[in-house]
């Protein structure tokens, strides 16, 4: 079936300007999570949402970041008034009941702040 | 909090070599550890899981025991190809984050097998 989808693959901006990053998880998947993969910092996890509960914020950054999850499928990472420190690539992950302990990977966008 | 160690690299080996990649942990209670693999331009894959002490993770020819003792997970294969060329990362998940908690990686090691 098909994997976690993200878009865009690649995204550059200028500093200042707002962003929004999409991910498409597993058909099915109750649990969805965003992690920043960057050179100097590794991988980061940045937010996690489970069914109709309140989302786990606790690795986001800064209050530049949020995001949704729209009808318990589709999640939107928007980070507002991007800074060059805001480049790295966003990784999208998602996990099902039945499939406790595995997190599927979408393929992440790269972002690039100038 | 909790934290994953892992050896850093890059790691070159020649083909049909054996491979370690050491990676220990520290966290409450007893976490579940997992090495997750990422190829050139792929994503991240699950390679191997342990979710108590003493489980033993294989996958692919490469195994990885989780040994409370030592706080470890140590990443092993006898016999390394050219195509296992990869950056490997160890993973930890804290009992409080339950069965569907968010992961806390390692640094990542890369791994380069020559012919």
């Amino acid at each position: 079936g098909a994997g976690v989808s993200q878009s865009p693959s690649n995204k550059v901006t200028e500093k200042g300007k707002d962003v929004e990053l999409r991910c498409d998880p597993i058909s099915g998947h109750t649990a969805l999570y965003w992690y920043r993969q960057s050179l100097g910092q590794g991988l980061e996890f940045l937010i996690y949402f489970q069914g109709n509960s309140a989302p786990d914020k606790s690795g986001l950054p800064s209050d530049r970041f949020s995001a949704e999850r729209t009808g318990g499928s589709v999640s939107t990472l928007t980070i507002q008034r991007t800074q060059q420190e805001d480049s790295a690539v966003y990784l999208c992950a998602s996990s099902s009941t039945r499939t406790t302990y595995e997190q599927y990977f979408g393929p992440g966008t790269r972002l690039t702040v100038t | 909090g909790d934290s994953v160690t892992q050896m850093e690299g890059p790691v070159t080996l020649s083909e049909e070599a054996f491979l370690t990649i050491n990676c220990t942990y520290t966290a409450t209670g007893y976490p579940s550890l997992f090495w997750y693999v990422q190829y050139p331009g792929e994503g991240l894959q699950l390679l191997l899981k342990a979710t108590k002490a003493d489980d033993k993770g294989s996958n692919k020819g490469f195994e990885a025991t989780y040994r409370k003792e030592t706080t470890s997970f140590h990443l092993e294969k006898g016999s390394v190809q050219v195509s296992d060329s990869a950056v490997y990362f160890c993973a930890l998940r804290g009992k409080d984050g339950g069965s569907q908690g968010n992961l806390i990686f390692g640094k990542g090691t890369k791994l380069s097998v020559k012919p």
